[in-house]
Order: structure tokens, then C-alpha cells, then sequence
């Protein structure tokens, strides 16, 4: 079946680390997309990419990273920098970027502790 | 620039009652619209998306929404409401310039009371 897969669904980092959050899809999408999810603020965009070896940053790229290297996979990187990072992520991917259907990983519950 | 205001962060209705979510939304071009659901711990699903055809639209799950023009508006209705519909309802909307960014709302939480 074609999807998005997140993993690990629910990841504990210590202050101070830096963190990888994996992002694989299989519909031979061009257009991926990183979101991080707060109570009541919706969806706010981290990165974006277009294409491979193609990526830009979104509302909230502070203290992110990404790397587009394959078609199929998009992971994120939550760095030290990231003053805030207890959040829901999620992963997203379109055929036509912005005009169609998103389809969404499941998520990743990243805490600080 | 494009935004989109969810009017309810909750919204509590009985079963079988209508379900209707309130979506206003600005954009400078014609937009697309979209509605997603949200299960807990879940990823969002795509329940409906008006891109330009006709006004009112119809998704799963027995959901349809009706775009307004002279309201700017895209309310998300169901005729009655089942106790697995309890969610968070996400309205979104993308312009058509050719931009890749599609602005969320944010989220109204549906409670179905028994």
C-alpha cells in the first residue's frame, strides 16, 4: 500500500541533543513537507521540498534541519538550537504541491525531558 | 496574504444532530479549500477540497461544505452526527498563484455527545 511512514512514532530527547525524525513515502511524490502541531495553533510549517536535493524553509525553520537526498525520504533534524521542541510532528507529502491532496504520516510525539 | 480563521475551538453537538465547523478564510487570488480530520495521535486525513467546480462539495464520511464567495466562507456540514465523528477538523486553503504553501486553521475539536 502507498503512504507516508513516520518514525519512531513517540521519541524522548535529553536537553542539549540533537535529534532525527524520519520521513519515508512511497507515492512518488516530488513535493514533501514537515509541520509541527501545538494545542490550538494549528499547523505551522518547519521545511518544505520541492524536488530532490531541493529544499526551503518554512514559518518556523529556526532551529531545524532537512536534507532531501532521495525522492522517497525527507528527515528532519531537531537541534539543540530549538529552544521549544516538545511538539507533534508531521510529515506530508503532495503530486501537486499546494492544489490536491496532502497525504500525512501518523506523527511523531517528540518530548523533552 | 492568505489566511484562515476557524470560528470554535469547540464545538459540542448530540448524536444524529447537524454538525456544522465554521471556515472564513482571506486570499488575493481564488483559492483552493480544503477540510481535513484529525484522530488523537494521528496524522490528518483529507475530507473534502473545493478547487473551482461546483460550490458545494461532498467528501467522505457524509461530511460537504459549500464555498461562498461573497462570504468567504467554507463551512463543513453533516446532517447528523455519529459518535465516530468526535475529531479535530482542520480548514485549509491554497492559493492558486503558484505558490506550495497551504495555510492551516487552527483546528476546531468536535465533541459527540450519546
Amino acid at each position: 500500500d502507498g503512504g507516508i511512514t513516520q518514525s519512531p512514532k513517540y521519541l524522548f530527547r535529553k536537553e542539549g541533543q540533537n535529534v532525527t525524525l524520519s520521513c519515508e513515502q512511497n507515492l512518488n511524490h516530488d513535493a514533501m513537507y514537515w509541520y509541527r502541531q501545538d494545542p490550538g495553533q494549528g499547523l505551522r510549517l518547519i521545511y518544505y521540498s520541492q524536488i530532490v536535493n531541493d529544499f526551503q524553509k518554512g514559518d518556523i525553520a529556526e532551529g531545524y534541519s532537512v536534507s532531501r537526498e532521495k525522492k522517497e525520504s525527507f528527515p528532519l533534524t531537531v537541534t539543540s538550537a530549538q529552544k521549544n521542541p516538545t511538539a507533534f510532528y508531521l510529515c506530508a507529502s503532495e503530486e501537486n504541491p499546494g492544489r490536491g491532496e496532502a497525504f500525512f504520516g501518523q506523527g511523531t510525539r517528540l518530548t523533552v525531558v | 496574504a492568505q489566511s484562515v480563521t476557524q470560528l470554535g475551538s469547540h464545538v459540542s453537538v448530540s448524536e444524529g444532530a447537524l454538525v456544522l465547523l465554521r471556515c472564513n478564510y482571506s486570499s488575493s487570488v481564488p483559492p483552493y479549500l480544503f477540510w481535513y480530520v484529525q484522530y488523537p495521535n494521528q496524522g490528518l486525513q483529507l475530507l473534502l477540497k473545493y478547487t473551482s467546480a461546483a460550490t458545494l462539495v461532498k467528501g467522505i464520511n457524509g461530511f460537504e461544505a459549500e464555498f461562498k464567495k461573497s462570504e468567504t466562507s467554507f463551512h463543513l456540514t453533516k446532517p447528523s452526527a455519529h459518535m465516530s465523528d468526535a475529531a479535530e477538523y482542520f480548514c485549509a486553503v491554497s492559493d492558486r498563484s503558484g505558490g506550495f504553501k497551504t495555510i492551516f486553521g487552527a483546528g476546531t475539536r468536535l465533541f459527540v455527545k450519546a
